[in-house]
Parts: C-alpha cells; sequence; structure tokens
C-alpha cells in the first residue's frame, strides 16, 4: 500500500458526463500529480499541485480541470467526455516537488461508452 | 523536453533466468525512479536511484547519472515479476516524473 488513496476504483460512464476523480495524497505530502494511461500507452502528465497551488501543467485537455483543497487532497474533473478519454488515471504524491520519491495510487480506471 | 528510452521493449523469460533492463535519458536528472506495474495495473515503486546502486531482494539498479543511463536487474526471475517496468526521470527540483514507455516482461513457468 503506497499510502495514497484514489477513490473511486472503477468508473464506467456516457460520453458527454462529467465525472469526478478523488486523491488523498500520503500523508505530510504537499504535492499531488495526475496522469493518464491510455490503453497500452505510457503514463503522460497531466498537471501537479504543490501545497493547493497549480505547479505546472502537461497535456491537459480543456475540458479537464482540477483542484487541491486545504487540506491537500485533490480532484480531477473531466467533462463533456468522449470514448476517447478512457483510461486509467493515476495520482501520485511527493513530500516536495520534483525531487523527492513518488508514490502512486491504485489509479481510477474511467470507461467512457 | 527530456527523452526517456526503454530496452528492451518486451522481454520474453522462462523462469529462473535473469535480465537487465535499461533506461537511457538525454539530459541530466536530479530524480529517476523505477516503478513495476503489475497486470492488475497497479504502479508499485521498486527503487529511488538518481545515482549510484541499490539492491532490493532479487531486484538491483544501477545509476550512472554522467552517463545518463540506469540499469534494473531481475535475478532469479518468477511468474510474479510479469509486468511492465518502467523508468521515470525528473529534470529539476519543479518539474513532474517523465516516463519511458516501458518494458513488458513476461516470466514463463
Amino acid at each position: 500500500d503506497s499510502g495514497v488513496t484514489q477513490t473511486p476504483k472503477h468508473l464506467i460512464t456516457a460520453t458527454g458526463q462529467r465525472v469526478t476523480l478523488r486523491c488523498s495524497p500520503r500523508s505530510g505530502d504537499l504535492s499531488v500529480y495526475w496522469y493518464q494511461q491510455s490503453l497500452d500507452q505510457g503514463l503522460q502528465f497531466l498537471i501537479q499541485y504543490y501545497n493547493g497551488e497549480e505547479r505546472a501543467k502537461g497535456n491537459i485537455l480543456e475540458r479537464f480541470s482540477a483542484q487541491q483543497f486545504p487540506d491537500l487532497h485533490s480532484e480531477l474533473n473531466l467533462s463533456s467526455l468522449e470514448l476517447g478519454d478512457s483510461a486509467l488515471y493515476f495520482c501520485a504524491s511527493s513530500v516536495r516537488q520534483g525531487q523527492t520519491e513518488a508514490f502512486f495510487g491504485q489509479g481510477t480506471r474511467l470507461t467512457v461508452v | 523536453g527530456i527523452q526517456v528510452e526503454q530496452s528492451p521493449p518486451d522481454l520474453i523469460l522462462q523462469e529462473g533466468a535473469n535480465s537487465t533492463l535499461r533506461c537511457n535519458f538525454s539530459d541530466s536528472v536530479n530524480n529517476l525512479q523505477w516503478f513495476h506495474q503489475n497486470p492488475w495495473g497497479q504502479l508499485i515503486n521498486l527503487f529511488y536511484i538518481p545515482s549510484g546502486t541499490k539492491q532490493n531482494g532479487r531486484l538491483s539498479a544501477t545509476t550512472v547519472a554522467t552517463e545518463r543511463y540506469s540499469l534494473l536487474y531481475i535475478s532469479s526471475s518468477q511468474t510474479t515479476d510479469s509486468g511492465v517496468y518502467f523508468c521515470a526521470v525528473t529534470v529539476s527540483g519543479n518539474t513532474p516524473l517523465v516516463f519511458g514507455k516501458g518494458t513488458r516482461l513476461s516470466v514463463i513457468a
């Protein structure tokens, strides 16, 4: 168990809908990262937060947004869902940005039908 | 941005065999991690190894930062070692992990 908790583990929804993925980082970790892994693809960085502030953005679609709350948990919102958004979404956390070991949650498997 | 290349892309081993997985990166890094993604999709931390050598049971890793590569050694492989092995790096203190495309390992009994 990495200590990073993601909910839900599985999500099936229809095209056009909106979903929210939740992540609780390890105790003491201030930095949260979101990654997307599509079928047979590598892990693509979406967005990073540090202590409530957005710090880096990857190839995140405009339909996607995220935030980190004062209690340090984070949510990734995906809207106007398309079939191509079906993927495994990971959250990771680390104590600081970049130069410390990152730990990943179990992921949320999103299926858009 | 930094390029992370892993080789080989696929590897099939007989149970009990040894293997070496390689990760090359195109720029200086200040963080390097190896992960194992099991068949259920979980990403498991293997090593945090920006430089030097570490060992954990049948697995060991070496990073030669000056030559921009890292190696993951798996000895006496078991079927439970099957999955995808990822190398990931950060370039500076404020950047997120950049992943290679992984090595898919299949260990056959």
